[in-house]
């Protein structure tokens, strides 16, 4: 069964820095991955899909195969970046998610 | 609705007592799903519909677990007899057709305790 491994917790930073969520997943085909966020007091929202290769609020996600990873970066964080991180795989055509853990991430002034 | 809608937002419940969580999904939805989150963990993976038929329901975690949906509207999450393990978050999650690719837009939860 695939399975979504975030290995933090807990990721605190200060302003300005750079920030890696990682994120490594386990699945013999090719998977689609997600990253999820959910801000305090709101609800768990979409922030960005691999497929699509964008860039949302300056966070990218590259999908490498080989090391089976889907890390989230951002070069310089923000204290509104402060949230929870949720790493996602869907499998190729089958719809529903497997979601990891998750990380949460303070971004300190 | 505009979102995700579900209730009740918080239910306290006895131990034994039977619980129904309800969804009401965005209008054109096809796709529902449910999810669990208990405390410190992740997002467990309940049961699937696609309009009213669930493809997969193998998330359940016992026969004491059952779901229903009309067409393509409300679902109710049923939990029989519940047990103090059934406390968490339960989330509901809809999508355009039956794609992850659309992304899922999610319910405010309903938080169970199981006192």
């Amino acid at each position: 069964a695939q399975r979504v491994t975030q290995p933090e917790k807990l990721l605190s930073v200060f302003k300005g820095a750079p920030v890696e969520l990682k994120c490594n997943y386990s699945y013999s085909g090719s998977p689609e991955l997600f990253w999820y966020v959910q801000y305090s007091r709101q609800r768990l929202q979409l922030l960005l899909r691999h497929i699509s290769r964008e860039s949302i609020k300056g966070f990218t996600a590259d999908l490498n195969k080989g090391e089976t990873s889907f890390h989230l970066k951002k070069p310089f964080a923000q204290e509104e970046d402060s949230a929870m991180y949720y790493c996602a795989l869907s499998i190729s055509g089958y719809s529903t998610l497997t979601f990891g853990k998750g990380t949460m991430l303070l971004v300190s002034p | 609705g505009a979102g995700v809608s579900q209730s009740p937002s918080n239910k306290v419940t006895e131990k034994g007592k039977d619980v129904e969580l309800r969804c009401d999904p965005i209008s054109g939805h096809t796709a529902l799903y449910w999810y669990r989150q208990r405390l410190g963990q992740g997002l467990e993976f309940l049961i699937y519909f696609q309009g009213n038929s669930a493809p997969d329901k193998s998330g359940l975690p016992s026969d004491r677990f059952s779901a229903e949906r009309t067409g393509e509207s409300v679902s109710t999450l049923t939990i029989q007899r519940t047990q103090q393990e059934d406390s968490a978050v339960y989330l509901c999650a809809s999508s355009l057709a039956g794609g992850a690719n659309y992304g899922y837009t999610f319910g405010s939860g309903t938080r169970l305790t199981v006192v």
